[in-house]
């Protein structure tokens, strides 16, 4: 039962442009949503953060909003640039508890 | 500052064996939390923990184990290693001013045969 779920596997945009990654999930629970980046060979680095109480937090170029009605969240990268390419993970957590459900991850290409 | 580090970075071991993973906090830090991320999916949360104990544990086997020391590194041990465990074992700390964040580490690529 997968609690938090990245539908897309893949995106390719072009430099520039928005790059918007979703994530849905499930379990009412979660009051607090992280976005990681992934680089091969690295571990996941942290981006951005929500807590339930918000509906958008914007941190320089990265940008995430919150719908808890819909139990979906997104994250908004303007303007793209090549060094963004990653696997990008979003992830849940409740009651401070630091234990984190993640998604499976969208590979993020941004072409030149 | 250090950042999170763990060894070795990559092991190979075969079924039955046992191994022990590694994992040094970001100083300050006083919580770990091990995750398992297998091949194409996300990491997987195994366990945590805190001042030495035990902080929580997610839908794995008795036979992944852990210790945490006085300086807050831990270890992860896996008993009668199967196929199915090879993945990238990730070690994460948190417990600084920002609690709610999680600080990863390279991680570990273990592969049983």
């Amino acid at each position: 039962d997968q609690q938090v779920k990245q539908n897309s596997p893949s995106l390719s945009v072009q430099e520039g442009r928005i790059s918007i990654l979703n994530c849905d999930y499930t379990n009412s629970m979660f009051d607090y949503f992280l976005w990681y980046k992934k680089y091969p060979a690295e571990g996941p680095t942290f981006l951005i953060s929500i807590s339930s109480i918000k509906d958008k937090n914007e941190d320089g170029r990265f940008t995430v909003f919150l719908n808890k009605s819909a139990k979906h969240l997104s994250l908004h990268i303007v303007p793209s640039q090549p060094g963004d390419s990653a696997v990008y993970f979003c992830a849940a957590d409740y009651m401070g508890r630091r234990a984190l459900t993640f998604g499976s991850g969208t590979r993020l290409q941004v072409q030149p | 500052e250090t950042g999170v580090t763990q060894s070795p970075t990559h092991l190979i071991k075969t079924r039955g064996q046992q191994v022990t993973l590694r994992c040094s906090s970001q100083s300050g830090h006083n919580t770990v939390s091990w995750y398992q991320q297998a091949l194409g999916q996300g990491p997987q949360f195994i366990f945590q923990y805190y001042r030495e104990e035990e902080n929580g544990r997610g839908n794995f086997p008795p036979r992944f184990s852990g210790l945490q020391f006085p300086n807050y590194s831990s270890e992860l041990n896996v008993n009668a290693l199967e196929l199915d465990d090879s993945a990238l074992y990730l070690c994460a700390s948190s417990g600084g001013q920002k609690v709610n964040e999680q600080f990863f580490g390279p991680g570990t690529r273990l592969t049983v045969l």
